[in-house]
This record gives structure tokens, sequence and C-alpha cells, in this order.
């Protein structure tokens, strides 16, 4: 399997606090994203990489931002964390090359209560 | 902008039954259309992809053929199973343009009863 973890894969926080969630990659891809799916949402982007310190932000960025100091981490942050944000979380990587799809980490389900 | 299209689901299906999961895609430039299946708790996992126009994507039995004329991309399954209940995302990747990222379909949940 490809090399991409995420970390936690199970959180359960309070409104109003922070919460960091991790995606860790051995491929030395350069592309990294962070989703969020929701039953009759489907997957919505939220932020995305090109590299080191170059991020742009998806569809439903409001209340999250990103950072990505190595080439293997790109980490997401919920502010202030708010019960709409309860939903799980996938990061994915990507090859440089159009026919290159994308490969998945497992999730992180996380619970905002 | 591009987009994609799939049936909408929930699909449910008898073992053995013959699946037909329609796609069709909207792009300006030249895709290459993928499909992932998701099985219950777990992520997305790419199950076939087609670069070109004719191309025939093809795993686990099943299959799909780029068709550029129709812009579709249907995926088939001659016999399913039981564990081919997941559900189903479509999507593309537009090389033609500087586009760096994945459009995925809204996803077909399919059911297969024994």
């Amino acid at each position: 399997d490809a090399g991409i973890t995420q970390s936690p894969r199970h959180k359960v926080t309070e409104t109003g606090t922070p919460v960091t969630l991790r995606c860790h990659q051995t491929e030395n891809h350069r592309y990294m994203y962070w989703y969020r799916q929701d039953p009759g949402h489907g997957l919505r982007l939220i932020h995305y990489s090109y590299g080191v310190k170059d991020t742009d932000k998806g569809e439903v960025s409001d209340g999250y931002s990103v950072s990505r100091s190595k080439t293997e981490d790109f980490l997401l942050t919920l502010e202030s964390a708010t019960s709409s944000q309860t939903s799980v979380y996938f990061c994915a990587i990507r090859g440089t090359g159009g026919d290159y799809g994308y490969t998945f980490g497992s999730g992180t389900r996380l619970t905002v209560v | 902008g591009d987009s994609v299209t799939q049936m909408e689901g929930p699909v449910t299906l008898s073992e053995e039954a013959f699946l037909t999961i329609n796609c069709t895609y909207t792009a300006t430039g030249y895709p290459s259309l993928f499909w992932y299946v998701q099985y219950p708790g777990e992520g997305l996992q790419l199950l076939l992809k087609a670069t070109k126009a004719d191309d025939k994507g093809s795993n686990k039995g099943f299959e799909a053929t780029y068709r550029k004329e129709t812009t579709s991309f249907h995926l088939e399954k001659g016999s399913v199973q039981v564990s081919d209940s997941a559900v189903y995302f479509c999507a593309l990747s537009d090389v033609g343009t500087s586009y760096d990222k994945v459009i995925f379909g809204p996803g077909t949940s399919l059911s297969v009863i024994p």
C-alpha cells in the first residue's frame, strides 16, 4: 500500500477547542489534499498543497487552516471547532501528471460535542 | 467548469446480477477518468482508470470504457458478489489544463444481497 497515514483515527472534542489532524506520507508526492465527507454532500475539498509552504483553499475552507512545513506532512487545523465540523476527514496524495489518481488515507472521524 | 454526474443510488442487486453504474462528465481539456470504491468504514481506493479515449480500465472483474463521443465512463461487472457492497465514485482529472485536482461525482451506494 502507498505510504499515507492519518492521525488520529478517531477524536472527540468540545466546541470551541482547537484541533489538529495530521497526514503523513512516505511517497515524496508533491500534491496533498484534505477532504471532508458528509452524508448527502459527498467529498468536499477543504485545502490542498502544491508543495512545502504552498497551499490553497478548496470549496469549504472556512474555519480551517493548513500548514505544510515538510514534504511528508500536511496538517489540518480547526481553529475553534464547531458541531458543523463533525465529519470524516480524508487526506489524499497525488503524484505529478494528470493521469495520476489520488491515494487516500484511512480517514479521521471527528466528533465535536 | 469540470464536473462528474453519476446515477443516483442506492442500488440494490441480488448476488450474481449484472451491474451498471452510469457516469458522465464535463471537461474542458482531455481528462483522465477514474472509478474509486469505498468499503464501509474505510477510505477510498482506486478501482480502475483510463487515460484516453477508447481505453478500457479493468480490475477485480469491474471494467469501464472511456467514451469521448458520449462523455461517459460507465462502470460494469458481470456478476456481483456480496463483498462488492460499497460506495462507488466516478472521478476525473483534467490533464489539458494546469488543473491539478481530481473532481469526484457524488457516489453511488451499492448493496448486494445473497
